[in-house]
């Protein structure tokens, strides 16, 4: 079955830092992927999304691109905030199967001032 | 514009008690999942309707759990016979179309 693998955490980063958080799946056809990002105590929001191959979702300063040729979808923040802490989940959903997601295990970031 | 709220946010139970969550999507989204997230996991699907529809249900889905969408708007998702393996958090989602999924704060279950 379809499945989402990211890197293992946590992540610890200092303020201004680079990030990139890793992810690949395993899926037939052809999958939308997302980020979804959970603060502490909130659920769940979309953070950024890409369609088909090749697209770059963006959003907040992240952004992720879609490449089909490596099945990978990494997650990537020029200047990290302490704002940014978080768990970080990677996602995908198929319009064949009712367009349910498939996440990951999620990646803690911590960002320290 | 409020967002998909469930109800309780936190329900301890003992073993064996039935308990029932409910989730109220934003209005007018006709797609609704619901999700289990346990401790260092991500969700994982439980069950899909479209409208008042059910039209997917995970293997996740034992026969001691329902889910209803009475009218297609609010859901409600019951656990019978609890067990302390059905400790998780309960996610509730709600879509307008084909991609965008929007996430409630979640039900937390704990079976003691």
């Amino acid at each position: 079955g379809d499945s989402v693998t990211q890197m293992e955490g946590p992540v610890t980063l200092s303020e201004e830092a680079f990030l990139t958080i890793n992810c690949t799946y395993t899926a037939t056809g052809y999958p939308s992927l997302f980020w979804y990002v959970q603060y502490p105590g909130e659920g769940l929001q979309l953070l950024l999304k890409a369609t088909k191959a090749d697209d770059k979702g963006s959003n907040k300063g992240f952004e992720a691109t879609y490449r089909k040729e490596t099945t990978s979808f990494h997650l990537e923040k020029g200047s990290v905030q302490v704002s940014d802490s978080a768990v970080y989940f990677c996602a995908l959903s198929k319009g064949g199967s009712n367009y349910k997601l498939t996440f990951g295990k999620g990646t803690l970031l911590t960002v320290n001032p | 514009d409020t967002g998909v709220s469930q109800n309780p946010r936190h329900k301890i139970t003992k073993r064996g008690q039935n308990v029932t969550f409910r989730c109220d999507p934003i209005s007018e989204h006709n797609r609704l999942y619901w999700y289990r997230q346990t401790l260092g996991q991500g969700p994982e699907f439980l069950t899909y309707f479209q409208n008042e529809a059910q039209l997917e249900k995970s293997r996740l889905l034992s026969d001691r759990f329902s889910a209803e969408r009475p009218k297609g708007s609010f859901s409600t998702l019951e656990i019978q016979r609890t067990e302390q393996g059905d400790s998780a958090m309960y996610l509730c989602a709600s879509s307008p179309e084909a991609y965008e999924q929007y996430f409630g704060p979640g039900t937390r279950l704990t079976v003691t």
